[in-house]
């Protein structure tokens, strides 16, 4: 099993350039999420799903969009590139079980640069 | 606002020394807490959980305390190796929703 996903691993943007970040998971968990981490500074969540067709706005929604059409996909939407979204971006999902304190589980992150 | 305050600074421990690491809490009342492990360049890997009416919990040479008086979590690393090397983050979640709440992390380096 490969678990949590994440292309590409690296990008260089210019300002007011959109792409996608892919997340991809065969874990078949009903929760994920999308996280940036910047230098020194915790987790911040931007957008999360508890399921296929659920999404949500986190801490740090503006500047993003995403989609949940299935349940192993959950991709990140840049529209318009800003240095301020010069960050390691994470997706990490989590299983639904008879404990809503499960583990989430991460990919390996994609660090993009917007110059 | 909710916060989270880890030690900032790096942790430099000698190697089979005890490395203990501090995560402080304000303006919540969280049901349970965990612990993750981040090495450079990857994703941060689950650690330990602990509940608000724990008040320790052991695996294998890691053990995380829990004082809900005061706010506070310890993680303990015993007989610490240069391989536990690496920036641990504590995270708080609540028990009726589906978020974590994140520190920082501590920079921990074992030396040999």
């Amino acid at each position: 099993n490969a678990g949590v996903t994440q292309t590409p691993k690296f990008r260089i943007l210019k300002i007011g350039q959109s792409m996608t970040l892919q997340c991809a998971q065969d874990m078949n968990h009903n929760y994920m999420y999308w996280y940036r981490q910047d230098p020194g500074m915790g987790l911040k969540l931007i957008y999360y799903s508890v399921g296929a067709g659920i999404t949500d706005k986190g801490e740090v929604p503006n500047g993003y969009n995403v989609s949940r059409s299935t349940t192993e996909d959950f991709p990140l939407r840049l529209e318009l590139a800003a240095p301020s979204q010069t960050s390691v971006y994470f997706c990490a999902t989590r299983g639904y079980g008879a404990s809503s304190y499960n583990e989430q589980f991460f990919g390996p992150g994609t660090r993009l640069t917007v110059l | 606002s909710q916060k989270i305050e880890q030690n900032s600074e790096a942790l430099n421990i000698q190697e089979g020394k005890t490395a203990t690491l501090t995560c402080n809490y304000t303006n919540y009342s969280p049901a349970y807490l965990q612990w993750y492990r981040q090495d450079p360049g990857r994703g941060p890997v689950f650690l330990l959980l602990i509940r608000e009416n724990e008040k320790e919990k052991r695996k294998e040479r890691l053990k995380v305390t829990f004082d809900t008086t005061l706010k506070q979590s310890l993680f303990h690393i015993t007989a610490s190796q240069p391989a536990d090397s690496a920036t641990y983050l504590c995270a708080l979640g609540g028990d009726s929703n589906y978020q974590l709440i994140w520190g920082a992390g501590t920079k921990l380096i074992i030396k040999p």
